[in-house]
């Protein structure tokens, strides 16, 4: 139980492209869902946190022109990343709770932007 | 607000030796406490969680932790690692007031299982 899939699971684009990256829970309803941005060798930043029907709530810093959170229905959450640049680049993770206390993570998102 | 401190960068250790990875945290309300594994590549997998009751908290792989409130603790342990061990690994914690149960990450430890 408690499977989270992520899609892509890598991807590669061009400078000023847009990218959307889908988080799904398999086996049950998410509540909440949480996107994360994770550099080499370093912890997971919480970038935003999002419920279904409702605006997402962005960290302080993180862009949210940028970073567009969508949380369609209790199983699907999508980041878009716009304009995309070389910076962008990381591995984004996102993670899915039914009850507020026990967090799921999908196996990540790999994106290189050229 | 919470934060966490993962002890050590790096530990290594050889195969079938016992490992302790050490981790602590602050927080001014009672908290929720997880240690989650990550492979290269992939996401984060759950170990293991503390939420209330019983401070000896058993996992997944032979891992356990210990809750210690006075200090402020929750070091993961296994008595005899594997090479398949190897990975990063993350305390986190959340406040049990927190709404969507937010997690405040640790720094991670790099566990490098030697033969």
């Amino acid at each position: 139980g408690a499977v989270v899939s992520q899609h892509p699971s890598r991807v590669i684009c061009k400078s000023g492209t847009s990218v959307k990256i889908e988080c799904r829970s398999l086996d049950f309803q998410a509540t909440t869902m949480f996107w994360y941005r994770q550099f080499p060798k370093q912890s997971l930043m919480l970038m935003a946190t999002s419920n279904e029907g409702s605006k997402a709530t962005y960290e302080q810093g993180v862009e949210k022109d940028k970073f567009l959170i969508n949380h369609a229905s209790l199983t699907l959450s999508t980041l878009t990343v716009t304009s995309a640049h070389p910076e962008d680049s990381s591995f984004y993770i996102c993670s899915a709770t039914e009850t507020a206390d026990t967090q799921y993570f999908g196996p990540g998102t790999r994106l290189t932007v050229l | 607000a919470q934060s966490v401190t993962q002890l050590d960068s790096q530990v290594p250790v050889f195969e079938e030796a016992p490992v302790e990875l050490r981790c602590n945290y602050s927080s001014s309300v009672s908290v929720y406490l997880f240690w989650y594994v990550q492979y290269p590549n992939q996401g984060l997998q759950l170990l293991l969680k503390y939420l209330s009751g019983s401070t000896l908290v058993k996992g997944i792989n032979g891992f356990e932790a210990e809750f210690n409130k006075s200090q402020t603790s929750f070091h993961l342990r296994k008595p005899s690692v594997h090479i398949s061990d190897t990975a990063e690994y993350f305390c986190a914690v959340s406040g049990i007031y927190n709404q969507g149960g937010k997690l405040i990450f640790g720094q991670g430890t790099e566990l490098s299982v030697k033969p």
